[in-house]
């Protein structure tokens, strides 16, 4: 089935840079997509979310950039901070129905201070 | 405002020996609830979902579960536990009027 996957399964990046993390998606159907951190041991917590009338979409230190002509999907994190090490995951849904989120396999951001 | 919550938050279990997990979620009515395991530095993989009270949708074949005796109640269950269902086992829940998903802390499962 159409699924959401990642270009890069590992990402380090030096403490107060910015990092970016892809998503690539192939269900040209999906119209909601939203990324998540998972921080060890814990639960997914939601960062943001973007529905495909959207270009972009900010929110505090994250920006959501959304090409739907390529299927692509990136999360951008500005002055990562040591406290954004964590794997994220972008997913992707279609239709407003309760058809469920499709997860990809995730990043892991590691910040070397 | 609206919590979810999941128990135990560790579980170590025999093989062969039961199981019951439990999700519930409060400031809520009719959400819809879901099941997923993750296995250890892998995604997620959906197991259950249900948009009603008794209305259960399987993902994956396998030996487990799911039941929805209340609204705000998903509970995870297995008859014999296997080698393979060891793993970390989350809860989430959606209000039927957004697509936004939100997650339990998690169960972490290991079978012996």
């Amino acid at each position: 089935g159409e699924s959401v996957g990642l270009h890069l399964p590992t990402l380090s990046v030096q403490e107060g840079d910015n990092s970016i993390i892809n998503c690539a998606y192939s269900n040209s159907a999906s119209d909601y997509f939203i990324w998540y951190k998972q921080e060890s041991g814990k639960g997914p917590q939601f960062i943001i979310d973007i529905r495909s009338n959207m270009d972009k979409r900010q929110g505090q230190r994250v920006t959501v950039l959304l090409n739907k002509t390529v299927k692509h999907l990136s999360l951008q994190i500005a002055a990562t901070q040591p406290g954004d090490s964590a794997v994220y995951f972008c997913a992707e849904k279609a239709n407003s129905g309760n058809t469920p989120l499709v997860f990809g396999k995730g990043t892991r951001l590691s910040v070397i201070a | 405002s609206q919590t979810i919550h999941q128990w135990p938050a560790t579980l170590v279990q025999p093989v062969g020996s039961p199981l019951s997990l439990e999700c519930t979620v409060e400031g809520t009515s009719n959400p819809n609830l879901y099941w997923y395991r993750q296995a250890a530095g892998r995604g997620l993989q959906l197991l259950f979902y249900s948009v009603g009270i008794g209305q259960i949708s399987s993902e994956v074949p396998q030996n487990l579960s799911a039941s929805r005796p209340q609204d705000r109640q998903f509970i995870l269950s297995s008859k014999k536990l296997l080698l393979s269902d060891s793993g970390f086992y989350l809860c989430a829940w959606r209000q039927t009027s957004t697509d936004t998903q939100y997650f339990g802390p998690g169960t972490r499962l290991t079978v012996l």
